[in-house]
């Protein structure tokens, strides 16, 4: 079993819609989770951060669900600029950092 | 405050020939690590280094492959008699060494062997 598994999408949305990527990790000892966005030929960048108590910021929510293992992030009012590839990082306290494939993002004008 | 700095950000090299990749990370990050992307690919973890130490090398190639992290200069990812295999998108991140702390990317080498 893949320590990170993402839905590759993609997911083909309208502006202003809302939409929602999970992620679910394998190591229950994971204690750190971030959400990177890659856009394409570009490096990955970091999104935001994933707490316990979730994180939100402007029009992202991240979220954490312990018990099933996976974390969130939820888009609302998608833009365009939201299009890209979006990778999800679960740290289980070993140095490896290890990353989703990645769901694409397609917001359709 | 300068990121993550890669180069070259284009390589072309000749199949047999070496390829190194350079990494200087963010100021005050003592920990590198390289992954590879091939295209429509994720990201696949190759090496995690701290300064003149190799600490999880798990993701590297058996052979051709090595990669460093001197006391003085950047980290070197270095790929000898290259095929065209190799040609990939090489990316490197650091990070301040805190356990499970984030990671900053440079802009990435892409290595085209011909």
């Amino acid at each position: 079993r893949k320590e990170v598994e993402q839905d590759p999408g993609p997911f083909n949305v309208p502006e202003g819609a809302t939409v929602a990527f999970n992620c679910t990790y394998s190591n229950s000892a994971s204690q750190s989770f971030f959400w990177y966005r890659q856009d394409c030929r570009k490096e990955p960048k970091l999104l935001m951060s994933v707490y316990s108590s979730g994180n939100e910021d402007g029009r992202f929510t991240a979220q954490l669900n312990r018990a099933s293992q996976y974390i969130s992030l939820l888009i609302r009012d998608s833009k365009l600029s939201d299009s890209a590839t979006y990778l999800c990082y679960s740290g289980a306290g070993s140095y490896q950092l290890t990353f989703g494939k990645g769901t694409k993002l397609s917001v359709i004008p | 405050n300068a990121g993550v700095m890669q180069n070259p950000r284009h390589l072309v090299r000749r199949r047999g020939q070496e390829a190194r990749l350079r990494c200087s990370p963010m100021k005050g990050h003592s920990h590198v690590y390289w992954y590879r992307q091939l295209p429509e690919e994720g990201l696949k973890f190759m090496v995690y280094l701290q300064k003149e130490n190799i600490i999880d090398e798990s993701g590297m190639p058996k052979e051709r492959f090595s990669a460093e992290f001197p006391k003085e200069g950047p980290s070197i990812l270095r790929i000898q008699q290259v095929v065209r295999g190799d040609s990939a998108a090489y990316f490197c991140a650091s990070s301040p060494g805190q356990l499970n702390t984030e990671a900053f990317f440079g802009q990435g080498t892409r290595l085209t062997v011909v």
